[in-house]
């Protein structure tokens, strides 16, 4: 039973340009959520997925957006990339029970 | 706004001995408390949780405990092991909020030898 998947594992992105992450949920889950994790800190919520909408958000400007498609998995998009937005983007996927599964996260670097 | 403060940042203990992570939460209608584990490269891996309904929650050699009046929760390992070395994150989230979690800034733990 495959966990949760993310892709690319690592890329390199420069200043302005616009970025995809793709995800795939642990089997028989059907909610994703994305998280943000600055080196050295704590992952910080940016929004989750349930049903193919957005169901909460965190404090994360509109350039951050996400997607979510009928088999459960789920983009993250980020346009008009800032330095700032170096980080791990940790995929996590739940079913009912709320226990969240995360992935080995994409890390992006932003020159 | 909702918070998680977590100490210490850094512990060393030798192995065999105990360790203690503890972290006050602000919210307080959170009422999930799960704890994960951070290994370097990797996504952080639940290793316990626990719901306001309890006060303590035993698996093995972890241990957490919950103490809602305060609105302070700790992780307890026992007997720690160079494998236990690695980033332990606490989170907090209400059920009824979809279980967004608001993660502490994480303790580096390190067993030594």
């Amino acid at each position: 039973d495959a966990g949760v998947t993310q892709s690319p594992t690592h890329l390199i992105k420069t200043r302005g340009q616009q970025v995809t992450l793709r995800c795939s949920p642990k089997s028989g889950h059907d909610t994703v959520s994305w998280y943000q994790q600055a080196l050295g800190q704590g992952p910080q919520f940016i929004f989750q997925y349930y049903e193919e909408e957005e169901r909460q958000r965190g404090n994360f400007p509109d350039r951050f957006s996400g997607h979510q498609f009928p088999n459960y998995s789920s983009e993250l998009n980020v346009n008009a990339l800032l330095l700032g937005d170096s980080a791990l983007y940790l995929c996590a996927s739940s079913w009912n029970t709320g226990e969240l599964f995360f992935g080995e996260g994409s890390r992006l670097t932003v020159l | 706004g909702e918070n998680v403060e977590q100490h210490p940042s850094t512990l060393s203990v030798q192995e065999g001995d105990s360790a203690v992570i503890k972290c006050t939460y602000s919210d307080s209608a959170s009422n999930y408390f799960p704890w994960y584990k951070q290994e370097l490269g990797k996504g952080p891996q639940l290793i316990i949780d626990i719901r306001s309904n309890v006060g303590e929650k035993k698996d093995q050699r972890i241990a957490v405990t919950l103490n809602k009046t305060a609105k302070h929760f700790s992780l307890h390992i026992t007997e720690t092991q160079p494998e236990d070395s690695a980033v332990y994150f606490c989170a907090a989230s209400r059920v009824d909020s979809s279980y967004k979690l608001i993660f502490g800034s994480g303790t580096r733990l390190l067993v030594r030898p």
